[in-house]
């Protein structure tokens, strides 16, 4: 049973482009959960998805940023016009239906943006 | 909503000590208190957590204690090796709501 998995590990845009980071659940798990990490902080919530659903965005900054998590495919946070306080680490972690609330993270995707 | 405060932000041990990291939270209703390691550019790792119906769980050298009365919960790690190094985070959540809060984290550092 694979872990969750995010990609791509890296990335690095420049000021104004688009980042594009996806999250695929551990098998069976249809609770999505995305969290940033900026350098020698802890994990800040961003948003919390169930397929094809938002249940809680309330840590997602109001403008440039979205998700989705759709019906067939990996969950997807979009980050428009990335400016260099973007720069961080994005993990997501997934539970399974019948949370008892355990996460399990992903590897990660390491944003930079120069 | 939630406020979850960690201390201390490093710690410092010798190999075959105790250490022990103690976290805060602001939210009453929060029932679900995890602990994650996080070793260096790596994901954090779940290594333990407690519900409040429990006042202590152990695993092996690590236990968790929580004191819903006082909002704390602490992270025990016995006999400490150079392996658990890292950086542990606390968190809480609370009932029927997924999202967890974290703290700042700890570095501990165990040395030879």
């Amino acid at each position: 049973n694979a872990g969750v998995m995010q990609n791509p590990r890296h990335l690095v845009r420049r000021r104004g482009q688009e980042a594009r980071l996806r999250c695929s659940p551990m098998k069976g798990h249809s609770h999505v959960y995305w969290y940033r990490q900026l350098p020698e902080e802890g994990l800040k919530f961003m948003v919390y998805l169930q397929k094809e659903n938002i249940i809680d965005e309330s840590g997602m900054p109001k403008e440039r940023f979205s998700a989705e998590f759709p019906k067939e495919g990996p969950s997807i946070l979009r980050i428009q016009q990335v400016v260099r306080g973007d720069s961080a680490a994005y993990f997501c972690a997934s539970s399974p239906q019948n949370t008892n609330n355990e996460q399990f993270f992903g590897p990660g995707t390491r944003l930079t943006v120069l | 909503g939630e406020n979850v405060e960690q201390h201390p932000s490093t710690l410092s041990v010798q190999e075959g000590d105790s250490a022990v990291i103690k976290c805060t939270y602001s939210d009453s209703a929060s029932n679900y208190f995890p602990w994650y390691k996080q070793e260096l550019g790596k994901r954090p790792q779940l290594i333990i957590d407690i519900r409040s119906n429990v006042g202590e769980k152990k695993d092996q050298r690590i236990a968790v204690t929580l004191n819903k009365t006082a909002k704390h919960f602490s992270l025990h790690i016995t006999e400490t090796q150079p392996e658990d190094s890292a950086v542990y985070f606390c968190a809480a959540a609370s009932s029927g709501y997924s999202t967890l809060t974290f703290g700042k984290g700890t570095m501990l550092l165990v040395s030879p």
